[in-house]
């Protein structure tokens, strides 16, 4: 089974502050790495599907980096609010088993103190 | 609207009973999964499927059951539920597994006494 790694398991901040996490996949084989963001009592929701080493994706205050070469890619939240608390999921294809659906990290849970 | 839809959203049943919940999406997409959420366990994938009448199996599929009769529907039955499927589950679709992103339904909170 694949092991998609994220740290930390679960963070607090202060409304303004700027934060970011990791998720650690494995290196080989890569195809595509996504993040996703998950209020309490909702769905995950997609923020982020990347493919290319080097790729920044930007939505809003929320960015997020890739390197392939090394499996990790970082999630960055600039002027952190109350709204952006949340887990925030990293999710990694099980090429293994060939074209399969998403294997997920345990996630990070955010809480931003207002 | 696109949009994934679960049924039912909350469930308690007894030990053996057989349950059926349904998922229907409406944006045609060919990949369809279930996944089942525990406290310290993240989200762990029951069964998939990539098309119609194309199925199988997850990290975690003993109890359950899948069909992918048609593309919009994907259905997870227990055939005789046990305690420790006591979980909250996710049906998730999207266009091409691997790199599009996945739309979630609202979830099912299910209670198995």
């Amino acid at each position: 089974i694949l092991n998609v790694e994220q740290s930390p398991q679960s963070l607090h901040v202060q409304e303004g502050d700027s934060t970011n996490f990791t998720c650690s996949f494995p290196s080989s084989n890569f195809y595509a790495l996504h993040w996703y963001r998950w209020e309490t009592a909702k769905s995950p929701e997609a923020l982020f599907v990347m493919t290319l080493n080097g790729d920044e994706k930007k939505k809003g205050r929320i960015s997020a980096t890739l390197n392939t070469k090394e499996g990790y890619s970082y999630l960055y939240i600039k002027g952190s609010q109350p709204e952006d608390s949340a887990t925030y999921l990293c999710a990694f294809p099980d090429d293994n088993s060939g074209n399969t659906p998403l294997v997920f990290g345990k996630g990070t849970r955010l809480s931003v103190i207002a | 609207e696109a949009q994934v839809t679960q049924n039912p959203r909350y469930l308690i049943t007894v030990t053996g009973k057989k349950l059926t919940v349904t998922c229907s999406q409406n944006m045609n997409h060919e990949y369809m999964s279930w996944y089942r959420q525990d406290p310290g366990l993240g989200l762990r994938q029951i069964y998939y499927s990539m098309n119609v009448e194309v199925t199988d199996k997850g990290d975690v599929p003993e109890g359950y059951k899948v069909s992918r009769k048609e593309k919009r529907n994907f259905p997870l039955i227990l055939e005789s539920p046990s305690p420790n499927q006591t979980s909250l589950y996710f049906c998730a679709s999207s266009f091409q597994g691997r790199y599009t992103e996945a739309f979630f339904g609202q979830g099912t909170r299910l209670t198995v006494v």
